[in-house]
């Protein structure tokens, strides 16, 4: 099975700061990684696909890199909606894998 | 607009069953699959299976494999996931999800909308 490992868990941030957060495969997955945001009681919502396409009606302040085992997801500016968990995905298989999450929180 | 509406909250005892339902409207119910993740009270998301309404394949995860069965019907456009021999530990928000192909990008795909999820607590 491939596991995905996103760092940090957690982080806190400002709103306006620019926000970073990775995502590692355990073996090359090209480019077959999909960025989630979820807030509490409210479903997942797609942010970037492909590792790099970003979803229809999605802000341009998120933006997706990487291929291979390293991927990173970028927040431009952070907004007040913004603070949610993060999740990435890989669909390199039939077995689809989340990280373990990353929690956006008002510092 | 795409829709997945999903059955409401459920209680069962451990050793039970539970059904959960997901209408979808808004496209073509055949065209595309149908995927179930969960997540448990302050876990992460994980994906249990999917199903393709189209010719009724499905897949799940190992970890619920053999207690578990989706299925489609297509007339309603409505899908369902069915976990039996229910244990403390199935406590979670279950989410359907459709599954779409990302054009020109091989098997790549992506969940791309989402039910609101349904609660399902297994207790004694």
């Amino acid at each position: 099975d491939i596991q995905m490992t996103q760092s940090p868990s957690s982080l806190s941030a400002s709103v306006g700061d620019r926000v970073t957060i990775t995502c590692r495969a355990s073996q090359s997955i090209s480019t077959f990684l999909n960025w989630y945001q979820h807030k509490p009681g409210k479903a997942p919502n797609l942010l970037i696909y492909a590792a790099s396409r970003l979803q229809t009606g999605v802000p341009s302040r998120f933006s997706g890199s990487g291929s291979g085992t390293d991927f990173t997801l970028t927040i431009s500016s952070l907004q007040p909606e913004d603070f949610a968990t993060y999740y990435c995905q890989e669909t390199y298989d039939n077995y689809p894998t989340f990280g373990q999450g990353t929690k956006v929180e008002i510092k | 607009q795409v829709q997945l509406v999903q059955s409401g909250a459920e209680v069962r005892k451990p050793g039970a069953s539970v059904k959960v339902s997901c209408k979808a409207s808004g496209y073509t119910f055949t065209t595309y699959g149908i995927t179930w993740v969960r997540q448990a009270p302050g876990q992460g998301l994980e994906w249990m299976g999917w199903i393709s309404p189209y010719n009724g394949n499905s897949k799940s995860a190992q970890k619920v494999q053999g207690r578990v069965t989706m299925t489609t019907d297509t007339s309603t456009s409505i899908a369902y996931m069915e976990l039996r021999s229910l244990r403390s530990d199935d406590t979670a928000i279950y989410y359907c999800a459709r599954v779409t192909l990302i054009a020109g990008a091989g098997k790549n795909y992506n969940f791309d909308f989402w039910g609101q999820g349904t609660l399902v607590t297994v207790s004694s």
